[in-house]
Formats: C-alpha cells, structure tokens, sequence
C-alpha cells in the first residue's frame, strides 16, 4: 500500500537555522512527490515538486529512491517559513490519487 | 481569477442526518477531488471526479458519496451522520488528473460538526 510518513509532527527551530522536514514514502511504483505548504489562515498550496527540481523560497527536496525519501530542506530558516508542511506521493496504475502525509508543524523562532 | 470555492464553510448537523457540501472549481478544471482533514487521521483521499465520472475512490465507506455536473462543479454527500465525520473537507481542483502531475488548487473548507 502506499504510505507518506512525516515522522515529526512538531519541528522548531531559530530564524537563520538550517532546516530540514522529513518525508519517507511507501510505494512499489515511480513515485511523483511534492510538498505542500499552509501558512496561517491560508489554503494549503503546493510548494515544490521533484520533477521540476527547482528551489522556492529557498526550499529544495531530493528525491532519494534508495532510502525512499523525499527531504524539504532550507539552509537558513526565516520567521515566514512557519507553516504546517505535507507532504504528498502521486500513485498511478490503477489507483491514482495524491496520498498525503500527516504533516509537520514547522515554527522559526526570532 | 477566482480560486476553488467550497460551501458552506461551516455547519452543525446532528447525528443521523445527511450533509452536501459544494464546491466550484476554478474555471476551466475539470479535475475535482475531496479530501477529510482530521487532526488523528490528516489529510485523506475520498474520492476525485473527472469530466464528471469518479476516477477513484479512498478508503471510506458507502455513506459518503459524491457527484460532478457538466460545469465540473462538485458535491459530496454524506449520510447517517456520526460523530467521527467531524472534519474540515477540502476540496481541491485541478486542470487534468491530480495523479497525473496536475498541479491542485485547495478550497479554503467545510468545516462540519457532528453533535
């Protein structure tokens, strides 16, 4: 079965701090993974996604296939970045739909 | 233009009863899918319409079902309410297929209560 795990669900760290967000998935497929992004009393948006390998608002993900994992990572955290994060795998073949992690808190302390 | 709109955004029923919640698309998505946000469970697939025919469907039961109109514009029903569908459902479009790479669009919610 396919599974996101996001083994955190709180993380906090101090502004200027690197960051890194956890997500390890389940799936005998080729995995399609982003992340998504809910600041406060705003909608959930996706952040990235590994196809596009590209980096916003400094945040970057790697897709590991070997250790099935698909890190967010930012090397300097900013107070804005404080958000509930998740994590998300796109299953095909039969059964397609986005599987969401259960999210991690991220708090950036002044 | 305007994003994914979902009513109503909150609302009390009681057990037994049966709920519709709406959601609008943001135009030209033909792509609707439904998700219940716990705070145990968190985000969970219910189910996603294409050009107005289920494509999928989560692991929920029967009670809760769910339609697509020419104008891609979504309900889902619930009936025989029970406490443990309290939940925000966010409804979420998209242009083609959420598996398919599609970049979705999250409604702001219903929140619903079950007393």
């Amino acid at each position: 079965a396919q599974r996101v795990t996001q083994p955190e669900k709180l993380l906090s760290v101090f502004k200027g701090a690197p960051v890194e967000l956890k997500c390890n998935y389940s799936y005998s497929g080729s995995p399609e993974l982003f992340w998504y992004v809910q600041y406060s009393r705003q909608r959930l948006q996706l952040l990235l996604r590994h196809i596009s390998r590209e980096s916003i608002k400094g945040f970057t993900a790697d897709l590991n296939k070997g250790e099935t994992s698909f890190h967010l990572k930012k090397p300097f955290a900013q107070e804005e970045d404080s958000a509930m994060y998740y994590c998300a795998l796109s299953t095909q073949g039969g059964s397609e739909k986005l599987v969401f992690g259960k999210g991690t808190k991220l708090t950036v302390n002044p | 233009k305007a994003g994914v709109t979902q009513t109503p955004r909150y609302l009390i029923k009681t057990r037994g009863q049966q709920v519709t919640l709406s959601c609008s698309p943001i135009s030209g998505h033909r792509s609707v899918s439904w998700y219940q946000q716990t705070p145990g469970q968190g985000l969970q697939f219910l189910f996603e319409y294409f050009s107005e025919t289920q494509r999928n469907k989560g692991n929920f039961p029967g009670r809760f079902s769910g339609r697509q109109f020419s104008n891609s514009r979504s309900e889902m029903n619930v009936s025989t309410l029970e406490l443990g569908d309290s939940a925000l459902y966010l409804c979420a479009s998209s242009w083609g297929l959420s598996s398919s790479g599609n970049t979705i669009y999250f409604g702001e919610g219903s929140w619903l209560t079950v007393v």
